[in-house]
C-alpha cells in the first residue's frame, strides 16, 4: 500500500525558516517523480515544486522561488521543502504527492498534509 | 492566483448531471493534459481524470473528462449525495514552467 506521510509543520514566526519531510512506502520510491501541493486554510490548491526521479530537475511555483529549495533523500525514501525566508501567505496545508508515471503529470497519491503556520 | 479558472459552484439534485468548466490558455490547456481531482471535506485530493479524459482505476464511469482549445470540463452523471465536494482541474503550464490549479468548484446536491 502507497502511503506518504508529512511532518515538520509548526507555526513559525514572519522571515523563520522550516524544513518539511515525506517518507514514502510502498512504490518504489526513486522511480517517481514528486510535488509538493499546499492549500491555504478554506483557499484552494496551490502547487509549490517538483523534483524528478533523481533529483537532477527541480521546478518551483513563482510564488516560493528563491525563498523554498526541494530535495529527496532516495536511500531513505524521502522528500523534503527547505523553506526560507517564510511569509504570512505561505501559511497552508502542505501536502506531498506522487506523479503517476514518468511524464504522466498527474498525482495519484497524496499525503494528509502537514500545517504551517507563519504568524508573529 | 490561480491561472485557470473553474465557476465557484455548481448544483444538481440526485440523478442529475453537472457539469463544471475550466478556462485556460494555449500555454496550459491548450498545449498540454488536463487532470481533474476530487476533494470531500476535510480530506485530501484524489485524482479523478488524467490525460483529459482518462479515468483512474476505481473512478466510477459516472465522471468523464473532455477538452476542446483551451477549455475542459468534467461532467458528473447520475449524481450521487457522495459527490458534494470541491473539484479542480489542472494542467501544466508551459510560460510558467510549472503545474497550475483551477479556481476549484464547491459540487452541493440538492
Amino acid at each position: 500500500e502507497v502511503q506518504l506521510v508529512e511532518s515538520g509543520g509548526v507555526v513559525v514566526q514572519p522571515g523563520g525558516s522550516l524544513r518539511l519531510s515525506c517518507a514514502a512506502s510502498g512504490f518504489t520510491f526513486d522511480d517517481y517523480t514528486m510535488h509538493w501541493v499546499r492549500q491555504a486554510p478554506g483557499k484552494g490548491l496551490e502547487w509549490v515544486s517538483l523534483i524528478s526521479w533523481d533529483g537532477g530537475s527541480t521546478y518551483y511555483a513563482d510564488s516560493v522561488k528563491g525563498r523554498f529549495t526541494i530535495s529527496r533523500d532516495n536511500s531513505k525514501n524521502s522528500l523534503y521543502l527547505q523553506m526560507n525566508s517564510l511569509r504570512t501567505e505561505d501559511t497552508a496545508l502542505y501536502y506531498c504527492a506522487k506523479e503517476a508515471a514518468a511524464g504522466r503529470g498527474d498525482f495519484d497519491y497524496w499525503g494528509q498534509g502537514t500545517l504551517v503556520t507563519v504568524s508573529s | 492566483q490561480s491561472v485557470l479558472t473553474q465557476p465557484p459552484s455548481a448544483s444538481g439534485t440526485p440523478g442529475q448531471r453537472v457539469t463544471i468548466s475550466c478556462s485556460g490558455s494555449s500555454s496550459n490547456i491548450g498545449s498540454n493534459y488536463v487532470y481533474w481531482y476530487q476533494q470531500l471535506p476535510g480530506t485530501a485530493p484524489k485524482l479523478l481524470i488524467y490525460r483529459n479524459n482518462q479515468r483512474p482505476s476505481g473512478v466510477p464511469d459516472r465522471f468523464s473528462g473532455s477538452k476542446s482549445g483551451t477549455s475542459a470540463s468534467l461532467a458528473i452523471s447520475g449524481l450521487r449525495s457522495e459527490d458534494e465536494a470541491d473539484y479542480y482541474c489542472a494542467a501544466w503550464d508551459d510560460s510558467l514552467s510549472g503545474h497550475v490549479f483551477g479556481t476549484g468548484t464547491k459540487v452541493t446536491v440538492l
